[in-house]
């Protein structure tokens, strides 16, 4: 069973605070992981697709590090605006292609 | 535009009554995949498919039947729908297997009384 923990479950916080969150997964069989962005009533996004250990994304803001060996991968955000508002969800693909998906972590910046 | 087409957005059905819920990419996407999302529990895959004719079970496929008879679309059916099965639905396609990242349709909103 592939177990792939995100914590914490929410954070709030205020405009222009710097925040990061986890994901934990499987340090075996590592193939992929993913990182996607929900907002309230629409569909998640493709933030980040993380593929070798020690990888770092970055897209505006928003930038992501990869750990395969322990097992874990942060994303953070700098200077959080309210927009930024959203669940965000890692997923995990081992080498069998199986996917998971964390239960996200729902971030909420206030004006 | 690139994206997932999913119908109905929202859907309000009761017991037994079966109901069919329409995906269609355009992106030629080789996989295709079907997702339940309830609260607490995360994204939970029902079923996927690798190419057309080709289908297989995810996480929690008891209740729902699909078919990839083409390319582009990718039904799921519910022949008997039960309250167990009031959710929120979105089907997702990607280029192939492995690292690339999925679109997401606009999700279904069930309920079954």
């Amino acid at each position: 069973i592939l177990n792939v923990e995100q914590s914490p479950q929410s954070l709030h916080v205020q405009e222009g605070d710097s925040t990061n969150f986890t994901c934990s997964f499987p340090s075996s069989n590592f193939y992929a992981l993913h990182w996607y962005r929900w907002e309230t009533a629409k569909s998640p996004e493709a933030l980040f697709v993380m593929t070798l250990n020690g990888d770092e994304k970055k897209k505006g803001r928003i930038s992501a590090t990869l750990n395969t060996k322990e097992g874990y991968s942060y994303l953070y955000i700098k200077g959080s605006q309210p927009e930024d508002s959203a669940t965000y969800l890692c997923a995990f693909i081992d080498n069998n292609n199986d996917m998971r998906f964390g239960a996200g972590t729902r971030l909420t910046v206030k004006p | 535009e690139a994206q997932v087409t999913q119908n109905p957005r929202y859907l309000i059905t009761v017991t037994g009554k079966k109901l069919t819920v329409t995906c269609s990419q355009n992106m030629n996407h080789e996989y295709m995949s079907w997702y339940r999302q309830d609260p607490g529990l995360g994204l939970r895959q029902i079923y996927y498919s690798m190419n057309v004719e080709v289908t297989d079970k995810g996480d929690v496929p008891e209740g729902y039947k699909v078919s990839r008879k083409e390319k582009r679309n990718f039904p799921l059916i519910l022949e008997s729908p039960s309250p167990n099965q009031t959710s929120l639905y979105f089907c997702a396609s990607k280029r192939g297997i492995g690292g690339y990242g999925y679109t997401f349709g606009s999700g279904t909103r069930l309920t079954v009384v």
